[in-house]
């Protein structure tokens, strides 16, 4: 079953322009990851941000977490056709012994 | 530094038939997981390892076997293809268990089942 699950399923906006993802999920976690995929690639690891931590920041990247909601944003700033790709939220499942479960993602497209 | 390597990139099965889709990594990770990938459906772990020795199930490991001989390899063992395993596998790596861990993704196999 999947533990994260991203919304909106897919985003189209012009580069330069902000893009933000959601990410909710069921069960308390520890850590919540987001990941990149370009087309025909394996993902990239972006940014993991801890339970005990409310925003992180990497580069373009902003990365919110409310556990109180359980959910979590990722937005990307001045966004560049560069960013297009599929972007997928991740988070420890109990049941796996604390392996990554991966929400379906949410398919980002920048046009230039 | 290859990182996660994957071979075969892509292939072509019949019913039926066996194969072994093949990682590698060079990173000294001691944990490593194969997921698929379906439209829609995002990743679903099959199997996972914790280091040599020792591999255990994940969520969809029906039809699938896997071994850890080494730190290094991490095959996958299809035993008799099925057209619900055409997909893309994933193989990934992290230092220590993925949850708590960033884990590095090779390129993919995709494979299809005639």
């Amino acid at each position: 079953s999947q533990q994260g699950e991203e919304d909106p399923q897919a985003l189209s906006i012009q580069e330069g322009e902000n893009a933000t993802m959601n990410c909710s999920y069921k069960t308390s976690i520890n850590n919540l990851q987001w990941y990149r995929q370009n087309s025909g690639r394996g993902l990239v690891h972006l940014i993991l941000i801890r339970s005990n931590e409310r925003e992180k920041h990497s580069g373009r990247l902003r990365v919110t977490l409310d556990t109180s909601k359980k959910s979590s944003s990722l937005l990307i700033t001045a966004s560049r056709a560069a960013d297009t790709a599929s972007y997928f939220c991740a988070t420890p499942n109990f049941e796996y012994g604390n392996k990554l479960v991966f929400g379906a993602g949410t398919i980002l497209r920048v046009k230039s | 530094n290859a990182g996660v390597t994957q071979t075969p990139k892509f292939q072509v099965l019949k019913t039926g038939q066996s194969m072994t889709l093949q990682c590698a990594q060079d990173m000294n990770h001691e944990y490593m997981s194969w997921y698929r990938q379906d439209p829609g459906m995002g990743l679903r772990l099959i199997h996972y390892s914790v280091g040599a020795g020792i591999t255990d199930q994940g969520e969809v490991p029906n039809g699938y076997n896997v071994s850890r001989s080494t730190t290094e390899d991490f095959p996958l063992r299809l035993l008799s293809a099925a057209p619900s395993q055409t997909s893309v596998y994933f193989c990934a790596s992290s230092l220590m268990a993925g949850g708590y861990q960033p884990q590095h993704f090779g390129d993919g196999t995709r494979l299809s089942i005639l």
